[in-house]
């Protein structure tokens, strides 16, 4: 069956814009990961989904970033006003009910200008 | 402050080395444990996992990691390296032990596999 999918997987921005990144879970999976892997870093938790509701947003750098999930399944990471130092690859992850092995997605590079 | 630390940033194996990648974790209780791989273009995939029971672990692709008490460590072994295996290799912890919610990756090694 088909992994996680990501979209766009590039996106150049300029500093100050608003952007959407995609991402296609699994199919049946109920949750959902978004984790942020800045240039010589290991993947940083931002938001964790179970179902339709953020269980633990505690990861998400400030209130510029947001993310939604309400049909339970797509999720979109939302980054207003970017900043340079937003510039990461952004990588979604979903797993089945209660938990159980995280599937990534190949990620979204971000290179805010 | 809780970590997780992987002290080699590059390492280069020769072609059917053995192979051993280090991992230590600085947190109160022992967490869950995992080692994830991540080729060029590709997303990260589960090598293997350590909640509790048997030390010794196997995983995919002919890995093993070995959980150790004493020394706060969870090192990736493989006895015999092949040129695929070239990738980038992260240590992760769950440390609320609550299944895979909520990971804490080290910065990763990148294996270089020379011929």
């Amino acid at each position: 069956g088909a992994g996680v999918s990501q979209t766009p997987s590039n996106k150049v921005t300029e500093k100050g814009k608003y952007v959407e990144l995609r991402c296609d879970p699994i199919s049946g999976h109920t949750a959902l990961y978004w984790y942020r892997q800045s240039l010589g870093q290991g993947p940083e938790f931002l938001i964790y989904f179970q179902g339709t509701g953020a269980a633990d947003d505690s990861g998400l750098p400030n209130d510029r970033f947001f993310a939604v999930r309400p049909e339970g399944s797509v999720s979109t990471l939302k980054i207003q006003r970017t900043e340079r130092g937003d510039s990461a690859v952004y990588l979604c992850a979903s797993s089945p009910a209660g938990g159980g092995e995280q599937y990534f997605g190949p990620g979204t590079r971000l290179t805010v200008t | 402050a809780q970590s997780v630390t992987q002290p080699d940033i590059h390492i280069t194996v020769s072609e059917g080395a053995s192979l051993e990648l280090r991992c230590n974790y600085s947190y109160g209780a022992t967490p869950y444990l995992f080692w994830y791989v991540q080729s060029p273009g590709q997303g990260l995939q589960l090598l293997l996992k350590y909640f509790s029971g048997d030390t010794l672990v196997q995983g995919i692709k002919g890995f093993e990691a070995e959980f150790k008490r004493s020394q706060s460590s969870f090192n990736l072994r493989k006895p015999s390296v092949h040129w695929s295996d070239a990738a980038e290799y992260f240590c992760a912890v769950d440390p609320l032990n609550t299944g895979f919610q909520k990971l804490v990756f080290g910065t990763g090694t990148r294996l270089l596999v020379s011929p």
